[in-house]
């Protein structure tokens, strides 16, 4: 098993911000995953992030929307760029394809 | 492209009952399939995985089938407690642990 601690939980932002979500794991993974659930819709995966390589974004994200940092085997961050009103989700982190962080509840004014 | 349905979208039932959750996906070529709870400010419980091998899984009061080669899995929930209220997601396992979610059924359990 493994367990994710996440951060911020939650946060209400400006628009045109960005917002940088932590994701730390308690062992080391090689892929970590990023997901966004859209207000009363399933999950979407975002991007596969690799230590060590670029990550591999799904189609409709892009990098400049989201940049993912991977420095190490457990931790990575995704930034929610030049926020609007669209980006209000919650955005989530998971490992091994079935562990998951809290989430952070982002809402953008 | 993969897609997961669920149904019902949701679901009020009283205290005792025994429900069943469904899910249908389109793409048989997975490699497992996972049930998940989602509370509200609390991300999400894996529940049961089942290998693509496998015809079923069991934990508790909690019995999810898989079959493959029709595209479809259910979530068999024994004597339903109000603290199984949540919303049960189910995911197909692809390639690389990359899921493919569905949009969930929301379970109400009144007491």
């Amino acid at each position: 098993s493994a367990v994710i601690s996440q951060k911020p939980s939650r946060d209400i932002c400006q628009r045109g911000t960005s917002l940088t979500i932590q994701c730390q794991v308690d062992s080391q993974v090689t892929m970590m995953f990023w997901y966004r659930q859209q207000p009363g819709q399933s999950l979407t995966l975002i991007a596969t992030a690799n230590q060590g390589s670029e990550a591999t974004y799904e189609s409709g994200f892009v990098i400049d929307k989201f940049p993912i940092s991977r420095p190490n085997l457990t931790f990575s961050t995704l930034t929610v760029s030049n926020m609007s009103p669209e980006d209000s989700s919650i955005y989530l982190c998971s490992v091994a394809g079935a562990f998951f962080g809290q989430g952070t509840r982002l809402t953008v004014v | 492209k993969q897609e997961v349905t669920q149904i019902p979208a949701a679901l009020s039932v009283p205290e005792g009952e025994n429900l069943v959750l469904n899910c249908s996906f389109t793409d048989s070529a997975i490699y497992n399939l996972q049930w998940f709870r989602q509370d509200p400010g609390k991300g999400l419980t894996s529940l049961l995985l089942i290998q693509s091998s496998q015809r079923e899984q069991t934990s508790g009061r909690l019995n999810a089938s898989l079959d493959k080669s029709s595209g479809r899995s259910t979530l068999y929930i024994a004597a339903s407690q109000p603290g199984d209220s949540a919303t049960y997601l189910c995911a197909v396992v692809e390639y690389g642990n990359k899921l493919v979610f569905g949009a969930g059924t929301i379970l109400r359990v009144k007491s």
